[in-house]
C-alpha cells in the first residue's frame, strides 16, 4: 500500500521568509515516482515537480527547492523568500507499482504581506 | 498549447438531476484521469483511461457514476441521479501515458459541482 503524508494542514509566513512544506511517504517499491502540485486560489493543480526512486539529488529552481532523502522517506519542499504568490495548497504525491497517484492531504500555505 | 478543458466550472443542479462533467484532454495524450477532490476525502481518483479503454475504475463510488471516452479527444463524467453527497471539485488530468511515473499528469482546472 502507498501512503502520503503531510502532517502540516497549514503554515502562515510572512512574507520574505524561508518556509519548508514537509512529506514523509510510505511505499514497498524500489522504484517510484514523487510529485508536488500546487494548488492557488483559483483552484487548478500545477504540477511542479517529478523526481524518481533514483535520483536523490536536491533541485533547485528559482526560489523552490526539494529535498529527497530516501533513508527518511522524505521529500520536502522549501520556498525561499515566500511572495504573496505562493500562497496555496501544495500536494506532495507518490506513483508506485499501484500505478496511480497517491495523493498527500495537502498544505495550506499562506504569506501575509 | 491548450492545457486539459473542463466544463462547465461551475455547476448547481437539483438532488435527482442527471449531471454531465466534459473534458478534452491535452492533443497527443494517451491517458485521462478523472478526480474528485472534497475536504473530507481529498483528492481520490475515479477512472482513468488508456487509449480510450477504461483501465481501472476503481474509485468510481456507485453505479451512479459512469464515465465514458468516445475518442482521444473527449471525456464524460456523468452522475445519475445526482445527490449533494456528490457536491465536489471534480478534475480531469492527462498525460502521455499510464505506465509509468514518468508520465507527469496534466490538470484541468475543474469542475465545481453543488448538488442542492
Amino acid at each position: 500500500a502507498q501512503k502520503v503524508t503531510q502532517a502540516q494542514t497549514e503554515i502562515s509566513v510572512v512574507e520574505k521568509e524561508d518556509v519548508t512544506l514537509d512529506c514523509v511517504y510510505e511505499t514497498r517499491d524500489t522504484t517510484y515516482y514523487l510529485f508536488w502540485y500546487k494548488q492557488p486560489p483559483s483552484g487548478e493543480l500545477v504540477f511542479l515537480i517529478r523526481r524518481n526512486s533514483f535520483d536523490e539529488q536536491n533541485e533547485i529552481s528559482g526560489r523552490y527547492s526539494w529535498n529527497f532523502q530516501k533513508s527518511t522517506s522524505s521529500f520536502n519542499f522549501t520556498i525561499t523568500a515566500s511572495q504573496v504568490v505562493d500562497s496555496a495548497v501544495y500536494f506532495c504525491a507518490l506513483w508506485g507499482s499501484a500505478r496511480q497517484l497517491t495523493f498527500g492531504s495537502g498544505t495550506q500555505l499562506t504569506v501575509l504581506p | 498549447d491548450a492545457g486539459v478543458i473542463q466544463s462547465p466550472r461551475h455547476e448547481v443542479t437539483e438532488m435527482g438531476q442527471e449531471v454531465t462533467l466534459r473534458c478534452k484532454p491535452i492533443s497527443g495524450h494517451n491517458s485521462l484521469f478523472w478526480y474528485r477532490q472534497t475536504m473530507m476525502r481529498g483528492l481520490e481518483l475515479l477512472i482513468y483511461f488508456n487509449n480510450n479503454v477504461p483501465i481501472d475504475d476503481s474509485g468510481m463510488p456507485e453505479d451512479r457514476f459512469s464515465a465514458k471516452m468516445p475518442n482521444a479527444s473527449f471525456s464524460t463524467l456523468k452522475i445519475q441521479p445526482s445527490e449533494p453527497r456528490d457536491s465536489a471539485v471534480y478534475f480531469c488530468a492527462s498525460s502521455l501515458g499510464a505506465q509509468s511515473g514518468t508520465d507527469t499528469q496534466y490538470f484541468g482546472p475543474g469542475t465545481r459541482l453543488t448538488v442542492l
